[in-house]
């Protein structure tokens, strides 16, 4: 079965500064599809980034970047110039292939990283 | 115009209670879910349905059933409550055999049992 690991319960970056949130994660499978999500206080969960596994490029989305390492199986998220909302509790999450549905589908989840940032 | 919408977002109910959440997307997705966030934030998918296919992750308890009314509905009933089932419920959706898979959540549900 899939597993994902977050080894970082809580991290705390200094505002502007850089920070990286660790993950890796288990599977079997060649192709498949890695997010990672944040939840504010408000608990609404939003998608901060996403990778496909079969591309090499890592994706990026602003002042949030990923190190994706397939055969290490980690996927580390990057935050610079981090903002005092940037506060929050951040999942990382995997998703089987595209050619299957049913449990293929759902996402799994790390436990979670809960990042303070300080002014 | 909220993509994913659900009601009630707190729901107090006493041991024994059946209760209802809905959950319903306007964004044509063939696919919906309901996770399950516990005391310690840990999410865990406990239903995904589409049109064709429900599947159950085999550590729900049978308390717990979905029921869709149509494509954009996904409710979640819940029978004889018991205190372990305090916890934040998700539904989610998403359009299968597309290009990243991304999954747009609802605010959450914060059931307490008493």
């Amino acid at each position: 079965a899939q597993t994902v690991t977050q080894s970082q319960p809580e991290m705390s970056v200094q505002e502007a500064e850089t920070v990286t949130l660790s993950c890796t994660y288990d599977t079997s499978e060649s192709d498949y599809y890695l997010f990672w999500y944040k939840q504010p206080p408000s608990r609404q969960m939003i998608l901060v980034i996403r990778q496909e596994a079969y591309k090499q490029q890592n994706a990026t989305e602003n002042r949030f970047s990923v190190n994706f390492q397939k055969a290490a199986k980690s996927f580390s998220l990057k935050i610079s110039d981090s903002q005092l909302g940037d506060a929050a509790m951040y999942f990382c999450a995997y998703r089987g292939p595209m050619n299957y549905g049913g449990s293929q589908g759902n996402l799994i989840f790390g436990k979670g990283t809960k990042l303070s940032v300080k002014p | 115009d909220t993509a994913v919408s659900q009601t009630p977002k707190y729901l107090v109910t006493q041991m024994g209670n059946d209760k209802s959440i809905k959950c319903e997307q306007n964004l044509g997705h063939d696919t919906m879910y309901w996770y399950k966030q516990d005391s310690k934030k840990f999410l865990k998918i406990m239903f995904s349905y589409n049109n064709k296919e429900l599947i159950i992750n085999e550590t729900v308890p049978n308390r717990f059933s979905p029921k869709s009314p149509d494509k954009a509905h996904l409710n979640l009933h819940i029978n004889s409550l018991e205190l372990g089932d305090s916890a934040v419920y998700f539904c989610a959706s998403s359009q299968e055999r597309t290009d990243g898979y991304e999954q747009y959540f609802g605010p959450g549900t914060r059931l307490t049992v008493t």
